[in-house]
C-alpha cells in the first residue's frame, strides 16, 4: 500500500536548535509539497518540487528554512535556528502532475508535530 | 482576497440529514478541483475529485460551477463519522500544479 512517509512523527526541541524533517514520497510521483499547519493559519504551502527541482518556495522564511530533494526518494525540510513560532504540524504530500499542469490526487504523510520550547 | 475561500462553519447537522457547502475560487485558470477531509490531529485525506459534469461517490456529491467559480460538496444521510473538516483544493494551469487549499469547513454531525 503506497504511502508518504514522514519522520520524525513528533519532535520537541529547544529554541535555536536545528530541526530536520524527512519525507519519502510515493514512488513514481513527480511533485512533492511541504505544508505547515497551525490552528491560526490553516494549511500554508511552504515549498514544492517537480522532478526534484524547486518550483516555488515563496511561502518559506528564507533566513531560517531550507528545503531540498537530494534524490527522488527523499525530501528534507530544515529549520535553523528554530524558534517557538515554528511550532506547528509539518506535512509532506506527493502527487503526479501531468505536462499540462493537471493534477492527479496528492497524498499526505502523517505529519511531523514540531514543538519548539 | 484569498484564492480559495470556504465558510469555516461549523455546520451542525443532525444524523441522517443532508448538508451542503461551497468553496469559491478566484483564479479563472483553475483546472483541477478536489475535496479533502481532515480529522482532528490527522493528515488531510482525499475525499473525491470534482469533475466538470459533477460526480457522486456514495453519499457524497460534488459539483463544479465554472461560470460562478465555485465547487460544492453535498453529504446525504449524514453519519456521525462524517464529522470532520472538509478542505477544498484547487490547482491552476498557471501555477504548475500547486495545490491551493481553502481553510476548511467544519462539519459536526450530532446524534
Amino acid at each position: 500500500d503506497a504511502r508518504v512517509t514522514q519522520t520524525p512523527r513528533d519532535k520537541v526541541t529547544e529554541m535555536g536548535q536545528e530541526v530536520t524533517m524527512r519525507c519519502q514520497p510515493i514512488l513514481g510521483h513527480n511533485t512533492v509539497f511541504w505544508y505547515r499547519q497551525t490552528m491560526m493559519q490553516g494549511l500554508e504551502l511552504l515549498a514544492y518540487f517537480r522532478n526534484r527541482a524547486p518550483l516555488d518556495d515563496s511561502g518559506m522564511p528564507k533566513d531560517r528554512f531550507s528545503a531540498e530533494m537530494p534524490d527522488a526518494t527523499l525530501a528534507t525540510l530544515k529549520i535553523q535556528p528554530s524558534e517557538p513560532r515554528d511550532s506547528a504540524v509539518y506535512f509532506c504530500a506527493s502527487g503526479l502532475v501531468t505536462g499540462t499542469g493537471g493534477n492527479t490526487e496528492a497524498f499526505f504523510g502523517q505529519g511531523t508535530r514540531l514543538t519548539v520550547v | 482576497r484569498k484564492e480559495v475561500e470556504q465558510d469555516p462553519g461549523p455546520f451542525n447537522v443532525p444524523e441522517g440529514a443532508t448538508v451542503a457547502f461551497n468553496c469559491t475560487y478566484s483564479n479563472s485558470a483553475s483546472q483541477s478541483f478536489f475535496w479533502y477531509r481532515q480529522d482532528c490531529r490527522k493528515e488531510p485525506k482525499l475525499l473525491m475529485s470534482v469533475y466538470s459534469s459533477g460526480n457522486e461517490d456514495g453519499r457524497f456529491t460534488a459539483q463544479l460551477n465554472r461560470a460562478s467559480q465555485y465547487i460544492s460538496l453535498l453529504i446525504r444521510d449524514s453519519k456521525l463519522s462524517d464529522s470532520a473538516t472538509y478542505l477544498c483544493v484547487v490547482t491552476s494551469t498557471d501555477s504548475w500544479g500547486k495545490l491551493q487549499f481553502g481553510a476548511g469547513t467544519q462539519v459536526v454531525v450530532t446524534p
